[in-house]
């Protein structure tokens, strides 16, 4: 089975900031993927950027990276110009990969951490 | 095209009764997830269908939840003698088998407050 561990309950940056979201898992398995969600409190779920764990390259999306280092199973999410829009809670999920690439699992997410950007 | 929608948006019932949960995934995908996300919690699998099949219900909690996909897209979860540990909000998310990194698509989600 696999764990997901967000460290930081709450975090509180300033507008136009950067700021780091921790994550860390435990797993077993060599291939997989990582996520990080966004979840508004309209608690429509959105997807912020994913990453393929036989990848060596960091992914990134526009404002959003991540620094995966797959040795210490670590998964941290850097938000730079930090906006109003992005406070949210954001979840760090995992899910194993299927070889034969005709199924799916479920998504094992961590516990959260609520991002306050203050203006 | 429309997401994934739920509904009922918010739903109270009483200790023991029965509820029906609904979602409607985005046309076409073929696999279908159930979540359930306990307040400041992050969500938890319930159980997933790849079409009409159920290949996971390891996530349920117990023998009063139920879910069914009958004809592949719809699908219904339902809570038999509903307990206030049940309280939760239900989120549905649907997905393509290995399409764009396996993203999944959530649904609004369904507020379940147990009196």
């Amino acid at each position: 089975a696999q764990t997901v561990t967000q460290s930081q309950p709450e975090m509180s940056v300033q507008e136009a900031e950067t700021v780091t979201l921790s994550c860390t898992y435990d797993t077993s398995e060599s291939n997989y993927y990582l996520f990080w969600y966004k979840q508004p409190p309209s608690r429509q779920m959105i997807l912020v950027i994913r990453q393929e764990a036989y990848k060596q390259q960091n992914a990134t999306e526009n404002r959003f990276s991540v620094n995966f280092q797959k040795a210490a199973k670590s998964f941290s999410l850097k938000i730079s110009d930090s906006q109003l829009g992005d406070t949210a809670m954001y979840f760090c999920a995992f899910m194993k990969h299927w070889a034969s690439g005709g199924g799916a699992d479920g998504l094992t997410f961590g516990k959260g951490t609520h991002l306050i950007i203050q203006p | 095209g429309a997401g994934v929608s739920q509904s009922p948006r918010y739903k109270v019932a009483k200790r023991g009764q029965d509820v029906a949960l609904r979602c409607d995934p985005i046309s076409g995908h073929v696999s279908l997830f159930w979540y359930q996300q306990a307040l400041g919690q992050g969500p938890e699998f319930l159980t997933y269908f790849q079409n009409e099949a159920q290949l996971d219900k390891s996530g349920l909690p117990s023998d009063r939840f139920f879910a069914e996909r009958p004809e592949g897209s719809v699908s219904t979860l339902k809570i038999q003698r509903t307990q206030q540990e049940d309280s939760a909000v239900y989120l549905c998310a649907s997905s393509i088998p290995g399409g764009l990194g396996y993203e999944q698509y959530f649904g609004p989600g369904t507020r379940l407050t147990v009196t």
